[in-house]
């Protein structure tokens, strides 16, 4: 079964600081997916990153990052320059488990509140 | 509009009652998925399709709730007898398809209330 970990339950920065979140997941699956999606206070989920478990590659997307270490089971997202629409939770989401190709596996998330 | 698109945003009903969430995904998605999400929470799965089949429904919580997507586009998450610890908002996702493909797109939910 798939569990992720998503240790820190709320960050509060200043305007302009960089914040790193962290995620950690477990899965005995050696092919899987990993995500981060974004829910402002508007409540609507939307969609940063997928990752795939073959590539360890490390993205950068303006402002955002993503380290991503097979190794250690964590796929942190790392915010530069913070801003207030920042102010969002965020998940990370591992995709499938027990033969699912397509079950997204919430954890309880992370808040961000960037303060001006 | 583009996007997945979920009605009503608010239905507040009395418990016991029967209630209807409609999801109209993303044109072309042959992937939709509904999931439930409580305060504080993550969303947790509740139910996929795969056009108009449901592929896996292990998430519903009991035989109140059903879904239906009978021409593989929207989809309706029905609720019998509603109970309080129903109240949750109710998302719905779609997707061009599953594995790689699977990057779900999510609506702006329905936030349901039973009294």
């Amino acid at each position: 079964a798939q569990k992720v970990t998503q240790a820190q339950t709320e960050i509060s920065v200043v305007e302009k600081e960089d914040v790193t979140l962290d995620c950690v997941y477990e899965t005995r699956d050696t092919t899987y997916y990993l995500f981060w999606y974004k829910q402002p206070p508007s409540g609507e989920l939307v969609f940063l990153i997928r990752r795939n478990s073959f590539d360890e590659q490390n993205e950068i997307s303006g402002r955002y990052s993503w380290n991503f270490q097979k190794s250690t089971s964590s796929f942190n997202f790392t915010i530069t320059a913070s801003q207030v629409v920042d102010s969002a939770v965020y998940f990370c989401a591992p995709l499938g488990g027990g033969g699912s190709n397509y079950k997204l596996t919430f954890g309880k998330g992370t808040l961000l509140t960037v303060n001006p | 509009g583009a996007g997945v698109s979920q009605t009503p945003s608010n239905k507040v009903t009395e418990k016991g009652k029967y209630v209807e969430l409609r999801c109209d995904p993303i044109s072309g998605h042959t992937a939709l998925y509904w999931y439930r999400q409580s305060l504080g929470q993550g969303p947790e799965f509740l139910i996929y399709f795969q056009g108009t089949g449901a592929a896996d429904d292990s998430g519903l919580p009991n035989d109140r709730f059903f879904a239906v997507r009978p021409e593989g586009s929207v989809s309706t998450l029905k609720i019998q007898r509603t109970e309080r610890g129903d109240s949750a908002v109710y998302l719905c996702a779609s997707s061009q398809g599953t594995g790689r493909y699977n990057e779900q797109f999510f609506g702006p939910g329905t936030r349901l209330t039973v009294l």
